[in-house]
């Protein structure tokens, strides 16, 4: 049972446009979500984060919004640049108290997004 | 300040032996958790590790093993590997609860 769902594999977007990357969860447990970027060969990089008591975050031309009712979480960059292209991975953490302190992260399969020139 | 290093970066094993993989987290951090990548499969928890207690364990088979030192290093160890064994693992330090995790490059491990 996959409680994190990226559905689409890949994203294609021209240079200045905006990406919208999205995300659903199925557990209602979760209260806290991060958005990795992931280059071939490389770790995950953190992007943003945000925790369920809010409903958007900012940094710069990343923008991540949760709509708990939804169980729904989306990122958008805003302009796209060619060295956004990358796989971008939505993962969601429950409360780390009642996990006895774990920061388990639960993560969706990735969307792959390529920004063109 | 040097990142999360795992060691090796690329690993050919054959179906059947044991590998172990060898994480060393940023400096000060204690805990290291590990994850799995395999193709379309995203990243799947292996096992986390504080102070040299696992804190938490994901749904792999009991062939997947990892331990912590008192120096916060990790080994994850797989034995009888099988060709499904094949994937980018993934060691992940961070400082404190909450902080967020620092993820190392990964080692490839192929079974032929």
């Amino acid at each position: 049972d996959q409680q994190v769902k990226q559905n689409s594999p890949s994203l294609s977007v021209q240079e200045g446009r905006i990406s919208i990357l999205n995300c659903d969860y199925t557990n209602s447990m979760f209260d806290y979500f991060l958005w990795y970027k992931k280059y071939p060969a490389e770790g995950p990089t953190f992007l943003i984060s945000i925790s369920s008591i809010k409903d958007k975050n900012e940094d710069g031309r990343f923008t991540v919004f949760l709509n708990k009712s939804a169980k729904h979480l989306s990122l958008h960059i805003v302009p796209s640049q060619p060295g956004d292209s990358a796989v971008y991975f939505c993962a969601a953490r429950g409360d780390t108290f009642s996990q006895g302190g774990s920061e388990k992260l639960v993560f969706g399969k990735g969307t792959k997004l390529t920004v063109n020139p | 300040k040097a990142g999360v290093t795992q060691t090796p970066r690329y690993l050919i094993k054959t179906r059947g032996q044991q590998v172990t993989l060898s994480c060393s987290p940023i400096s000060g951090h204690r805990s290291v958790s590990w994850y799995q990548q395999t193709p379309g499969q995203g990243l799947q928890f292996l096992f986390e590790y504080f102070s040299e207690t696992q804190r938490n364990k994901g749904n792999f088979p009991g062939r997947f093993s990892g331990r912590q030192f008192s120096n916060s290093r990790s080994e994850m160890n797989v034995s009888t590997l099988e060709l499904g064994d094949s994937a980018l693992y993934l060691c992940a330090s961070s400082l404190w609860q909450g902080s967020g995790y620092t993820f190392g490059s990964g080692t490839r491990l192929t079974v032929v």
